[in-house]
């Protein structure tokens, strides 16, 4: 089965704490992504990587640090200087982004964070 | 920044009618894509739609593209309870970065 996987479904972190939030894929995608979705709102991207070893900030990259030393791998760690990091956090990964006119992005079933 | 904006923000329907959601963005893009969301759940690729179109169906989704106006529409026709779910549309910029900016999304509730 190809797809995307992320662990775990819930996590609860008490205040001062860091977490990370694991995100794989077995689509052989290049890019990888992270938004974060708010109640009732649409998704704000947080980090995205191209390819292995490289990724960029997104529009709400304070207070998250990622990596990508796998191209099938790109954990998101929510670190204490994140204020207000309970939220509903979405990977998601897509296909060579460079130049191609059709891309899709395939998204993974999510990690619920509470702050307790 | 969140280009998007999707009206209405909820909606409510008898199962069979149509449900039609419009989305308006702001900038020039590559392509359009609109995403269904289920309650919890992570968001799955509904059909995309390019700067160069005006009109895709699939199935029982029909999406208008009007780069004149910045806005399209989503109509999903003889709709059903399992319907019922969020939509988002998504744009996707002239750079090669892959980067899509997703509306607020519309709540549709299709009752039977």
């Amino acid at each position: 089965d190809g797809g995307i996987t992320q662990s775990p479904k819930y996590l609860f972190r008490k205040e001062g704490q860091n977490v990370t939030l694991s995100c794989e894929q077995n689509l052989n995608h290049d890019a990888m992504y992270w938004y974060r979705q708010d109640p009732g709102q649409g998704l704000r991207l947080i980090y995205y990587s191209q390819i292995v070893n490289d990724f960029q900030k997104g529009d709400i990259a304070e207070g998250y640090s990622v990596s990508r030393e796998k191209k099938e791998s790109f954990p998101l760690t929510v670190t204490s200087a994140q204020k207000n990091p309970t939220a509903f956090y979405l990977c998601a990964s897509s296909s060579n982004p460079q130049g191609r006119y059709t891309d899709t992005q395939y998204f993974g079933p999510g990690t619920r964070l509470t702050v307790l | 920044s969140q280009q998007g904006e999707e009206d209405p923000q909820a909606l409510s329907i008898q199962e069979g009618e149509n449900a039609t959601m419009n989305c308006s963005y702001k900038t020039s893009i590559n392509n359009l894509q609109w995403y269904r969301q289920n309650s919890g759940r992570g968001l799955v690729h509904l059909i995309l739609i390019r700067s160069n179109e005006r009109e895709k169906h699939s199935g029982r989704l029909r999406v208008t593209l009007d780069t004149s106006k910045k806005s399209s529409s989503l109509l999903i026709t003889a709709s059903r309870a399992a319907d019922t779910a969020s939509y988002f549309c998504a744009t996707r910029g002239p750079s090669n970065t892959g980067k899509l900016i997703f509306g607020q999304g519309t709540t549709l509730q299709v009752k039977p």
